[in-house]
């Protein structure tokens, strides 16, 4: 089934080491995004890419990095986790902007 | 002011009870709208998209109301299953994407 896929599910990772999230898609969506989410919170955008086109939120820390090495593939560096960056971390895909996101399992992520 | 609120709720109703949500939004240039369904700790699913004239998917039903800048939601015959948080979501301007934050729905035997 042509779905949104992220990789790991769960992530513990000590304050100040950096730590990757991975997101892979089969729709053959030309825009991904990378969403922050916190408990009782709306999913907080971080940034998306339209095609290579790179976008980012202006007030997404510059601790958070994003690649998108093809049409497939995103990912989200976090270069040195704080105990605030503890979230679940949301990979979405639309084939335009305005249109419908479809969403992964997203990534659990603790910072100890 | 935050360009779309949702009430958070909980909404707490019985089985087969008709329960209604709304979401608002600050921006008039919104052109798509649409109601994703987040169960605890699992990622949001779509629930539908939101029409000029109106959805119906069975026992959903999802209006827009351009004049008063909101959306609303609407669940008849309440399920068990239907317990969840409901965010609306929306299109605002310069290609941004916008969530509610949710309202939660429980729904009590």
């Amino acid at each position: 089934d042509a779905m949104v896929i992220q990789n790991p599910r769960y992530q513990v990772t000590q304050f100040g080491k950096p730590v990757t999230l991975s997101c892979s898609q089969t729709l053959n969506h030309n825009v991904m995004y990378w969403y922050q989410q916190k408990s009782s919170q709306a999913p907080k955008l971080l940034f998306h890419y339209y095609d290579k086109d790179f976008n980012n939120e202006a007030d997404t820390p510059d601790n958070f990095q994003s690649r998108r090495p093809n049409t497939s593939f995103c990912f989200l560096d976090i270069r040195s986790p704080g105990l605030g960056d503890a979230a679940m971390y949301l990979c979405a895909t639309s084939s335009r902007v305005q249109e419908t996101q479809y969403f992964g399992p997203g990534t659990r992520l603790l910072v100890l | 002011r935050k360009e779309v609120e949702q009430d958070p709720g909980p909404f707490n109703v019985p089985e087969g009870a008709t329960v209604a949500f709304n979401c608002t939004y600050s921006n008039s240039a919104s052109q798509s709208f649409f109601w994703y369904r987040q169960d605890c700790r699992k990622e949001p699913k779509l629930l539908m998209s939101v029409y000029s004239s109106g959805n119906e998917d069975g026992r959903f039903t999802a209006q827009l109301n351009r004049a008063s800048q909101y959306i609303s939601l609407l669940i008849r015959d309440s399920k068990l299953s239907d317990s969840a948080t409901y965010l609306c979501a929306m299109n605002g301007n310069f290609n941004k994407f916008y969530f509610g934050s949710g309202t939660k729905l429980n729904v009590k035997p």
